[in-house]
């Protein structure tokens, strides 16, 4: 089935530890996301690539870090993790098409990631 | 600044009984996207139903219908018949351009048996 795989679904890292969090789709979707989720909060969007346009929120840390190798890949890079980093990390991917406002967006089952 | 407002942080329902969850929001578009998502206990998001701003017309899916007041901004999901498989966080969110959503802080739904 089509669908967006994230891995691995949990990750342990130490603080300051670098760790990369992977995202794949099979949907072939040329936009895809990141966003962080906090317990209980709604999902904060980190940054999206259109392509392999790279737009980056104006409040996402310089510690965050995302890499698009191809239409299929997604990574996110925390450069040193601090304690307020444990979160929920969703992948996400949307088709953009010409003429159309916008599409659908389809969730990754999502990375938690804690921060010793 | 674009808002996305739900709340009820959490609700309960009895097994096949209906339940409103209430969403407002905050845009000086005439045109948008408005979306409901469901996220079960350590699983996926996916979405509900979605509403297209420039249609009169509620939308509905099944078993889950809107409430769509434009003119009030407020975008509410009935949940008909609840199931216990509908126990999870419930997100409005809404389309806001350049391939950009926001989203509200979520209701968190407890379907009871």
């Amino acid at each position: 089935d089509a669908m967006v795989i994230q891995n691995p679904r949990y990750q342990v890292t130490q603080f300051g530890k670098p760790v990369t969090l992977s995202c794949s789709q099979t949907l072939n979707h040329n936009v895809m996301y990141w966003y962080q989720q906090k317990s209980s909060q709604a999902p904060k969007l980190l940054f999206h690539y259109y392509d392999k346009d790279f737009n980056n929120e104006a409040d996402t840390p310089d510690n965050f870090q995302s890499r698009r190798p191809n239409t299929s890949f997604c990574f996110l890079d925390i450069r040193s993790p601090g304690l307020g980093d444990a979160a929920m990390y969703l992948c996400a991917t949307s088709r953009a098409l010409t003429g159309q406002l916008t599409d659908t967006q389809y969730f990754g089952p999502g990375t938690r990631l804690t921060v010793l | 600044a674009q808002k996305i407002t739900q709340t009820q942080p959490g609700m309960f329902v009895q097994e096949k009984e209906a339940v409103t969850l209430d969403c407002t929001y905050d845009t000086s578009e005439s045109n948008y996207y408005l979306f409901w998502y469901k996220q079960p206990p350590s699983r996926q998001m996916i979405l509900v139903i979605r509403q297209e701003a420039y249609k009169q017309q509620n939308a509905t899916e099944n078993r889950f219908s809107v409430n769509f007041q434009k003119a009030a901004k407020s975008f509410s999901l009935k949940i008909s018949d609840s199931q216990l498989g509908d126990t999870a966080m419930y997100f409005c969110a809404r389309y806001t351009g350049t391939y950009k959503y926001i989203f509200g802080t979520g209701t968190r739904l407890k379907v009871l048996a």
